[in-house]
């Protein structure tokens, strides 16, 4: 079983839907949680970082975490067409260097 | 802020070459840098991680002979892939942080060896 699950998809939306993407993982040590979005034969860019349980929102960007079910998600509102990207969930220990990736879930948005 | 940069972004060689990949991080120091590797459709693969005049430390099942990593510098770290062959074909992607900040990625570099 891998540290971090992640649907690849693809996921195909219409524009101005709401998306939600999903991770799950097994290490209760994990502590720090990232989303990436990378755009074809680009590198990942760093979107949304939350600590511990909670939410945090960023425009049209909310990532929650739920620690207790190992569960973290990010939702896009009000989803546009450049919006379609890979999204990576990462995440790791507290005091760790390295972070451990979700396999990535592909997303398009139609217009 | 935290912008790192790779060169070149593509690079198209003949097997038995070397090719050197530069990461720089443009406006913060680079306590650690890491290289990794990705093929299509699929997620990263850390390949090593390297600490400023430090040696790499290197994952399980990457060639450290064949994948030269160099952190000279807290802004530059190199990757050097050497004797390369149609196998190491791939995007390279560094990432780089300074501290406990978390990484921030460049822009990765396609290699294709013919």
């Amino acid at each position: 079983q891998k540290e971090v699950e992640q649907d690849p998809g693809p996921l195909s939306v219409p524009e101005g839907a709401i998306v939600s993407l999903n991770c799950t993982y097994s290490n209760s040590a994990f502590q720090y949680f990232m989303w990436y979005r990378q755009y074809s034969r680009k590198g990942p860019e760093l979107l949304m970082y939350t600590y511990s349980s909670g939410n945090k929102e960023d425009g049209r960007f909310t990532a929650q975490v739920d620690k207790s079910s190992k569960y973290i998600s990010l939702f896009i509102r009000d989803s546009q067409p450049s919006d379609s990207a890979t999204y990576l969930c990462a995440m790791r220990p507290q005091g760790a260097q390295k972070l451990v990736f979700g396999q990535g879930t592909r997303l398009t948005i139609n217009p | 802020g935290a912008v790192v940069s790779q060169h070149p972004s593509r690079v198209i060689c003949k097997s038995g070459t070397s090719v050197k990949i530069e990461c720089r991080s443009l406006d913060f120091q680079a306590t650690t840098m890491f290289w990794y590797r990705q093929f299509p459709k699929q997620s990263l693969m850390l390949m090593a991680t390297s600490n400023e005049g430090s040696k790499a430390t290197y994952e399980q099942g990457v060639e450290k002979d064949k994948f030269l990593i160099n952190h000279a510098s807290l802004t530059l770290s190199t990757l050097t892939v050497t004797s390369a062959h149609p196998e190491d074909s791939s995007f390279y992607i560094c990432s780089a942080k300074e501290g406990i900040n978390e990484q921030f990625f460049g822009p990765g570099t396609r290699l294709t060896v013919l």
